[in-house]
């Protein structure tokens, strides 16, 4: 069956960085693209980024360009997010998920990932 | 931006009964819209897309419509599992999430 497994969970300072990878299984990993999407304790869904399986384009939230990178490894079919200079309200469980067009965003999510919880603590 | 808006922000419904929840959209998103289904501890589960399209799995009892600017999802005789917090996401343009409709037990 379709599968998205990620890492698990992070404990990081002020600052730093955070990597966290997405697995896919039972599908072609390149026929398809991958988004992230956060959610802070107790609050909704945002939006992170895109990125598509077959050729690496991606498409970052304004609001995070510059503190993020997506990339993947096709060869394992596992994609990747970096979030650089943490700050303490990137504390949040980060998903990823299965966006059906590989070329272009602008589609729904499924599955999803399984989330990672990742705190940013002094 | 598009700024989706859900409402009500809690919706108190017993089991059996029919539960209608909306959706609206600060600027025409066409039929470029989902419903997602979260329940605690879990990641959200796809519902529906393309505003109407059930996702695979998905029981009959849930069904969607609208387009453009204004969107409802409805549960037609609410099961147990059916209380959750249930989201709509706009993918007309980039993408962007209402802020949940928590479904409680009455």
């Amino acid at each position: 069956q379709v599968q998205l497994v990620q890492s698990g969970a992070e404990v990081k300072k002020p600052g730093a960085s955070v990597k966290v990878s997405c697995k896919a299984s039972g599908y072609t990993f390149t026929s398809y693209g991958i988004s992230w999407v956060r959610q802070a304790p107790g609050q909704g869904l945002e939006w992170m980024g895109w990125i598509s399986a077959y050729n690496g384009n991606t498409n970052y939230a304004q609001k995070l360009q510059g503190r993020v990178t997506m990339t993947t490894d096709t060869s394992t079919s596992t994609a990747y997010m970096e979030l650089r200079s943490l700050r303490s309200d990137d504390t949040a469980v980060y998903y990823c998920a299965r966006d059906p067009h590989p070329i272009r965003l602008g589609e729904w999510f499924d599955p999803w990932g399984q989330g990672t919880l990742v705190t940013v603590s002094s | 931006e598009i700024v989706m808006t859900q409402s009500p922000a809690t919706l108190s419904v017993s089991p059996g009964e029919r539960a209608t929840l909306s959706c609206r959209a600060s600027q025409s998103v066409s039929s470029n819209l989902a419903w997602y289904q979260q329940k605690p501890g879990q990641a959200p589960r796809l519902l529906i897309y393309g505003a109407s399209t059930r996702a695979t799995g998905i029981p009959a009892r849930f069904s969607g419509s609208g387009s453009g600017t204004e969107f409802t999802l409805t549960i037609s005789s609410l099961q147990s599992e059916d209380f959750a917090v249930y989201y709509c996401q706009q993918y007309n343009n980039w993408y962007t999430f209402g802020q949940g409709t928590k479904l409680e037990i009455k």
